[in-house]
């Protein structure tokens, strides 16, 4: 099943902050973030599993509550550069991944 | 080097045509997949290939033949496709799958973006 991501879509401001949120209705044991540009492909941002471990770049955050099974990115002091479709993708087990529908993050100078 | 190549960039195929997308990693990846991605909507999975094995096939058509010639390689082989399929067609890696693939990030190639006349 799909995880349902929110907000649909969010414009920032240089330099401002946002929050996207993924959830799901099963236990999961692995959250991936993506970011897609318009006409280009995913690009990997951040994984977390099951029991704490995460993987990333530096200056992208995420948290991962799995008694929620719920996941949150943080774009923090925004850049022109943050703007893309981000995606979030769950593993209710150790297997395939069930991407959500996305949220669109427009950054304006 | 953490590039996935996908050839060609763009195809135009009759619905009476045979054409073959072809995805190359050279990262030591064991799991490659094919996604099918449709305007402003998640790529969608399709096949997951593990040790070159097919392990995952979401049901597609059968007009969609999927091959892992090598651990390098993945093509994705055409036929009688309707104006539906038309969308971008991702390919994409990630690392040993013996420990459950949606362990590890997946890198994604730039697509291929079919239509289908």
């Amino acid at each position: 099943q799909q995880p349902v991501q929110s907000p649909q879509a969010v414009i920032l401001r240089e330099g401002e902050d946002a929050v996207i949120n993924c959830s799901s209705s099963k236990a999961l044991y692995s959250v991936h973030w993506y970011r897609q540009k318009h006409g280009e492909a995913p690009v990997f941002l951040m994984i977390l599993l099951k029991g704490g471990e995460q993987k990333g770049h530096e200056k992208i955050s995420a948290s991962f509550n799995e008694k929620k099974q719920q996941s949150s990115l943080y774009l923090t002091a925004s850049q022109l550069s943050y703007s893309g479709t981000y995606f979030c993708g769950t593993g209710d087990s150790w297997g395939k991944l069930q991407f959500g529908a996305g949220t669109q993050v427009v950054v304006t100078p | 080097d953490t590039e996935v190549t996908q050839t060609p960039k763009h195809l135009v195929m009759g619905m009476t045509n045979k054409k073959s997308l072809k995805c190359e990693q050279h990262m030591g990846h064991r799991a490659m997949y094919w996604y099918k991605q449709k305007a402003k909507k998640p790529p969608e999975l399709m096949f997951v290939y593990s040790y070159e094995k097919l392990s995952i096939n979401e049901s597609v058509p059968s007009r969609f033949s999927p091959e892992c010639p090598n651990s390098s390689l993945l093509n994705l082989h055409l036929h009688a496709l309707q104006p539906e399929d038309s969308a971008l067609y991702l390919c994409a890696s990630s690392q040993d799958p013996s420990g459950g693939i949606s362990r590890y990030e997946q890198y994604f190639g730039p697509g291929t973006r079919l239509t289908v006349t």
